[in-house]
């Protein structure tokens, strides 16, 4: 595609529920990335792909937290039993592969949990 | 570990006034250098990057060189623009930790006219 794409750009959901947020990377880019971006915070890091695997968990909080990519394409972030801290911008990255310099952002979900 | 620190913000100057966003980093390798650049409501967007020791980026007026021997990346302009409002995210890029991204904090910069 034109661009990393990700689904929805906004989402509310109630405390306690789960949420599934979606990215669709630059067509051929190996490497995927998730960060989440909390008010008048920096990048926080959760995890990135390189294919199908995650070779680095670290990022994610906590276990609410899992993600998934699929076919070396579409990747999937979803936090079950949602809190109230988790509200942020969660922005989906791409790379070439993980050796090219530039990451290619998308325009990021804004969660908010009520 | 690997991290990048830059300048807290908010920064705020007058139209044609000189830029310095400063930011230092620590990394276990020799990593890239990146600014990112994040226009309000829009997504983040590479401004400028230097690969190695010495090389200098640039890009709509916008400058930073890589010094090996201050660890430094720190971001000028010599006359900024209303148009250059926004908020700026030193980055680093280690080949020791997968070529993962580590990012600053952010500086918020507005420009008045």
């Amino acid at each position: 595609g034109a661009g990393v794409s990700q689904s929805p750009s906004n989402k509310v959901t109630e405390k306690g529920k789960d949420v599934e947020l979606r990215c669709d990377p630059i067509s051929g880019h190996t490497a995927l990335y998730w960060y989440r971006q909390s008010l008048g915070q920096g990048l926080e890091f959760l995890i990135y792909f390189q294919g199908n695997s995650a070779p680095d968990k670290s990022g994610l909080p906590s276990d609410r937290f899992s993600a998934e990519r699929t076919g070396g394409s579409v990747s999937t972030l979803t936090i079950q039993r949602t809190q109230q801290e988790d509200s942020a911008v969660y922005l989906c990255a791409s790379r070439w592969t993980t050796h090219s310099y530039e990451q290619y952002f998308g325009p990021g979900t804004r969660l908010t949990v009520t | 570990g690997d991290s990048v620190t830059q300048m807290e913000g908010p920064v705020t100057l007058s139209e044609e006034a000189f830029l310095t966003i400063n930011c230092t980093y620590t990394a276990t390798g020799y990593p890239s250098l990146f600014w990112y650049v994040q226009y309000p409501g829009e997504g983040l967007q590479l401004l400028l990057k230097a690969t190695k020791a010495d090389d200098k980026g640039s890009n709509k007026g916008f400058e930073a060189t890589y010094r090996k021997e201050t660890t430094s990346f720190h971001l000028e302009k010599g006359s900024v623009q209303v148009s250059d409002s926004a908020v700026y995210f030193c980055a680093l890029s280690d080949p020791n930790t997968g070529n993962q991204f580590y990012f600053g904090t952010g500086t918020s910069l507005t420009v008045i006219p």
